[in-house]
Order: C-alpha cells, then sequence, then structure tokens
C-alpha cells in the first residue's frame, strides 16, 4: 500500500452538488491529517486539519477513520470556485509531509 | 497568517547553468525549511529538509551535490540547481513549518517554476 493513496479523478460534479473524497493511508500511527488544496500553477493551501474523528468548516467536513485509515472529505453545496485539486497530507517523522497524487475537481454551471 | 516568499516565481535558463532559488520566511523565524518538487500531474514530493546552521538532510534518490542547499539565516534558505538538465524542469516549491502539535502548519512559497532549454 502506498503511504498515502487518492483517487486521482478528476470529478466533474455540477455546482450545487454534494461531494465527497477519500484518502488512504498506510502508516497506523500517524496521528494528524491535513486537506491542502491546490490550483493550477500555484502552491497548496491548507484547507482543513484533523486529529480526531473529523472536523468541520462551513461547508467542508473531513472525517477520520482509524480502523480503516482512511480520511474523506466531503464538499456540500460545491461552487465554481472550489474546482482544484484536493490534497490528502499525512505528516510522519521530523515533521515532513508526505502528499497524496491529489483528487481534481471540476464543479461545472 | 506566516507568509513564505519564494524568488523567483520563474526562471528559463539553458542546459548546463545553474540557477538559484530563494525561499523566505517572512514574518518568522524557521530553523527548518522544506524544499519539494512537483512534475506535472503529479503530487510535490519532498526533495530534502535544509536545517539552519547544519547541512540539508536529502531523500532516497536526491543527488545532493546537484541540488545545493544553504540555510543561510533563520529566514532564508536557496536551493541552486546546479547544471541544469531539460529533466530538472519542474515546480519547486519551499515551505516553512510554524507552531506545534495541534497550531502546526507547513506555509508554502507560491513556487518557483524552471524550465531548462
Amino acid at each position: 500500500r502506498k503511504e498515502v493513496e487518492q483517487d486521482p479523478g478528476p470529478f466533474n460534479v455540477p455546482e450545487g452538488a454534494t461531494v465527497a473524497f477519500n484518502c488512504t493511508y498506510s502508516n497506523s500511527a500517524s496521528q494528524s491529517f491535513f486537506w491542502y488544496r491546490q490550483d493550477c500553477r500555484k502552491e497548496p493551501k491548507l484547507l482543513m486539519s484533523v486529529y480526531s474523528s473529523g472536523n468541520e468548516d462551513g461547508r467542508f467536513t473531513a472525517q477520520l477513520n482509524r480502523a480503516s485509515q482512511y480520511i474523506s472529505l466531503l464538499i456540500r453545496d460545491s461552487k465554481l470556485s472550489d474546482s482544484a485539486t484536493y490534497l490528502c497530507v499525512v505528516p510522519g517523522g521530523g515533521n515532513k509531509l508526505t502528499f497524496g497524487t491529489g483528487t481534481q475537481l471540476k464543479v461545472e454551471l | 497568517g506566516a507568509v513564505v516568499s519564494q524568488h523567483p516565481s520563474w526562471v528559463i535558463c539553458k542546459s548546463g547553468t545553474s540557477v538559484k532559488i530563494e525561499c523566505r520566511s517572512l514574518d518568522f523565524q524557521a530553523t527548518t525549511m522544506f524544499w519539494y518538487r512537483q512534475f506535472p500531474k503529479q503530487s510535490l514530493m519532498l526533495m530534502a529538509t535544509s536545517n539552519e546552521g547544519s547541512k540539508a538532510t536529502y531523500e532516497q534518490g536526491v543527488e545532493k551535490d546537484k541540488f545545493l542547499i544553504n540555510h543561510a539565516s533563520l529566514t532564508l534558505s536557496t536551493l541552486t540547481v546546479t547544471s541544469a538538465h531539460p529533466e530538472d524542469s519542474s515546480f519547486y516549491i519551499c515551505s516553512a513549518p510554524r507552531g506545534q502539535g495541534r497550531t502546526y502548519e507547513q506555509y508554502f512559497g507560491p513556487g518557483t517554476r524552471l524550465t531548462v532549454t
């Protein structure tokens, strides 16, 4: 199993839809997780941190399932501006971050 | 929030030349900075950890003599791509961490797009 694995997509959804992405990780000892958003040709920006079972911030909800070693990101009422690549990130030793390959989301009219 | 700058934003150079990229933490000090590389349609891959006052630590498969890292101060790290070749063309991004535990976050620079012709 890869350290961090994501479905690359792309996921094409209509505006207003609810969409969810999953990310699986291999290190069962990982305690914290992050979802980053990366726009084309830009740097990643932190979207959400996940430390316990989950986190919610407006239209975005992250859930953690430690038993199955996956994290999900749910986006409700998706907007055109949500179109981006969403990166699942797992910290490792020495504060290093391991990035998933990212899931591309395209929100359409 | 914290800001990390990176210069230049993009650079085009000829094969065989060397290119230096700067990464600065603008409003906080960073004893550690990270350098990543991202090829098209791929994720960020950590190249090396830059340590202020000591040698950088490189990830497996990254040539330390080709990618020279110097952490000159608590706010500046530089990456020099020596004798660049077309296969070195990529998006290079630095990051600087801040905080601990639940306040920990890595702040990314805007990236440098390198094209070697």
